[in-house]
């Protein structure tokens, strides 16, 4: 069954701190790794993906690292702010032609809390 | 460039009768997928339409269909509702053009079935 497995669920940082939260994937068929921030009432916006052919890639203050190996991508929010609050998702797909392609699958979702 | 928008935001329908929501991808974008958001199930899959054809499925009864336009704007249909089906809806547009695999989401439609 094609899973993508995320924790922790939920994740409590002070302000200033660094936010991590990892995923795991089972079908190596996914070459495509976005995550998604989701704020209540909205629809997810797109943060960060990356490519298998790479081990990590920054945007800001965000980090996707990547370990093709173990199947693992993780997320890290440096200097964590208040606004940052929201639940995140990391999700997978393939992006070879047929069956399956593109669809993405989610995990879990993170909800992420900063602290002043 | 405009969002991803969906219509309409918020539905409330019983038991039995069906529902049709309609989203409109970014401009140029070809491909537009659907999602079902639950606070149990999370993110699911429903399908995928490109230029105007369903090129994937996810599981989900029949009573789950959609269509694309010749402008790729595109419906979901939902019929028989059950209180089960109660959920944000969630549209995604995506280009596909090149390397491009980035979708970006709606705000979704969020259905209540009573």
């Amino acid at each position: 069954q094609q899973q993508v497995k995320q924790s922790p669920q939920s994740l409590i940082v002070q302000k200033g701190g660094i936010s991590i939260i990892n995923c795991a994937y089972e079908n190596t068929a996914f070459d495509y790794f976005p995550w998604y921030q989701q704020f209540p009432g909205k629809g997810p916006a797109l943060l960060i993906a990356i490519r298998p052919d790479v081990s990590e890639k920054k945007e800001g203050r965000f980090t996707i690292s990547f370990n093709k190996s173990a199947k693992q991508f993780s997320l890290h929010i440096m200097d964590s702010q208040p606004g940052d609050s929201a639940t995140y998702f990391c999700a997978a797909s393939s992006t070879y032609s047929g069956a399956g392609s593109y669809q993405l699958t989610f995990g879990k979702g993170t909800k992420l809390s900063v602290i002043p | 460039k405009a969002g991803v928008t969906q219509t309409p935001r918020y539905l409330i329908k019983t038991r039995g009768q069906q529902v049709t929501l309609s989203c409109s991808p970014i401009s140029g974008h070809r491909s537009v997928s659907w999602y079902q958001q639950t606070p149990g199930q999370g993110l699911q899959f429903l399908f995928e339409y490109f230029s105007e054809t369903q090129r994937n499925k996810g599981n989900f009864p029949g009573r789950f269909s959609g269509r694309q336009f010749s402008n790729s704007r595109s419906e979901m249909n939902v019929s028989t509702l059950e209180l089960g089906d109660s959920a944000l809806y969630l549209c995604a547009s995506s280009s596909q053009r090149g390397a491009s695999y980035e979708q970006y989401f709606g705000p979704g439609t969020r259905l209540t079935v009573t």
